[in-house]
């Protein structure tokens, strides 16, 4: 059974600071890997998905890894700003031929200025 | 050009009466995706749903839980004689009709609690 585990439950840091949200999964079988923000009480909004067959990947100030063999993705946010405020959700799809999610319990992060 | 709407955005409800959650998925998506999430805690997938078919319900309660996806209209999730343990906020995601379409968008959600 496929479990996720998101490391640290929550962070609060310094505006200005590069952060490493951790994400661990017990199999190794994804089909990808994908980063979400949520907001207090809005929906979900995507912020990076990898591909099982994938590395990494970018966009703007975030980076995700990933690491299927060792069932590890990181979330690397570069030059904190308080607007980045929110819960980081990882989440693995397990394929089959649809894209059913396994969500970790998130990341709460607090930019302070 | 909307994205996934969900309604109510909040419901409140006595325990034992009967909550009806409703989504309409992005405009020409066929595949609705049901999550819930409990306080503190990550989604949990509850059911995946075609155009009139249910394909995988496993992570759905067998009691008192349904869900449909009609033809024509929204995604209900229905769930009868509410406890509350059902409080929680009741997301719904919809996807092309690809298959292995990779990117669910995700509806602002229901929340639930349960009196």
């Amino acid at each position: 059974k496929q479990e996720v585990t998101q490391i640290p439950a929550a962070l609060s840091v310094p505006e200005g600071e590069n952060l490493v949200l951790n994400c661990s999964f017990t199999d190794s079988a994804i089909y990808n890997l994908q980063w979400f923000r949520q907001d207090p009480g809005k929906g979900l909004t995507s912020l990076l998905l990898i591909q099982s067959s994938q590395r990494e990947q970018t966009s703007g100030r975030l980076n995700a890894s990933l690491d299927k063999s060792s069932g590890r993705s990181t979330l690397y946010i570069a030059a904190s700003q308080p607007g980045d405020s929110a819960t980081y959700l990882c989440a693995v799809a397990l394929g089959g031929g649809y894209n059913k999610l396994i969500f970790g319990a998130g990341t709460r992060l607090a930019v302070h200025p | 050009n909307a994205g996934v709407m969900q309604n109510p955005r909040h419901l409140v409800r006595r325990r034992g009466q009967e909550a009806r959650l409703r989504c309409s998925p992005v405009k020409g998506h066929s595949h609705v995706y049901w999550y819930r999430q409990l306080p503190e805690e990550g989604l949990k997938f509850m059911v995946y749903l075609q155009k009139e078919n249910i394909i995988d319900e496993s992570g759905m309660p067998k009691e008192r839980f349904s869900a449909e996806f009609p033809k024509e209209g929204p995604s209900i999730l229905r769930i009868q004689q509410v406890v509350r343990g059902d409080s929680a906020a009741y997301f719904c995601a919809s996807s092309p009709p690809r298959q292995g379409a990779e990117t669910q968008y995700f509806g602002p959600g229901t929340r639930l609690l349960v009196l």
